[in-house]
């Protein structure tokens, strides 16, 4: 069974204290690992996919890396607007009459919080 | 371009009734999903639909039906609402199943007295 736990639950830093978030994921046969920004009462933002082990992606003050057994996602002097739930998932290839779909399974989240 | 959409936005119905989701892609994908968000668990998927005419249950089905109505429509029932279906609902969509990211509606929060 597909499993992702992120850790920590919640996260609490100052503006321009950089940390990181962690991803620790059990899949059979991954295609992939993404991650997904989420703001109060709206629905998941994509963020970054990572595909294989080693490789990495940035994209403003984050940066998300993969190893074969978890992913980091590293914020850079985060700002208060990057306060939000952060979300993993892994996808593996499932098929559905013949037909290829995105199976994903998503950790439960780390709720960021970045005081000004 | 709208991306993903759904309606209603919020919902509040009595036990045992029924409702339906609606939910609609511009993006010309051809693969759809229903998750449900509870807190502590995560988003969860109920329902797929790998491409148009196909659908097909995922980890929590029981207790919703589903309709691919064309390439840009899936829409998820619910014949007889119960409590612990309190949820919010999140529609889903990508191009092609493996491979290629999701993207996300604004989800539909819907609670069951």
């Amino acid at each position: 069974e597909d499993q992702v736990t992120q850790s920590p639950e919640a996260l609490r830093l100052q503006e321009g204290e950089s940390s990181s978030l962690n991803c620790s994921y059990t899949v059979s046969g991954l295609r992939g690992l993404f991650w997904y920004r989420q703001d109060p009462g709206k629905g998941p933002e994509f963020l970054f996919t990572l595909y294989s082990a080693g490789e990495e992606k940035e994209k403003e003050r984050l940066k998300a890396t993969l190893t074969k057994k978890e992913s980091f996602l590293h914020i850079t002097a985060p700002k208060p607007e990057d306060s939000a739930t952060y979300l993993c998932a892994v996808q593996a290839q499932a098929y559905a009459g013949g037909t290829s779909y995105g199976k994903l399974t998503f950790g439960q989240g780390t709720i960021l919080t970045v005081h000004p | 371009n709208a991306g993903v959409t759904q309606t209603p936005k919020f919902q509040v119905l009595k036990t045992g009734q029924s409702m339906t989701l609606q939910c609609a892609q511009d993006m010309n994908h051809n693969s759809m999903y229903w998750y449900r968000q509870d807190p502590g668990m995560g988003l969860r998927l109920i329902y797929y639909s790998a491409s148009e005419g196909t659908t097909d249950k995922g980890e929590v089905p029981n207790g919703y039906n589903v309709s691919r109505l064309n390439k840009r429509e899936f829409s998820l029932r619910l014949e007889s609402a119960a409590p612990s279906q309190t949820s919010v609902y999140f529609c889903a969509s990508n191009y092609r199943g493996g491979d290629y990211e999701q993207y996300f509606g604004p989800g539909t929060r819907l609670t069951v007295t």
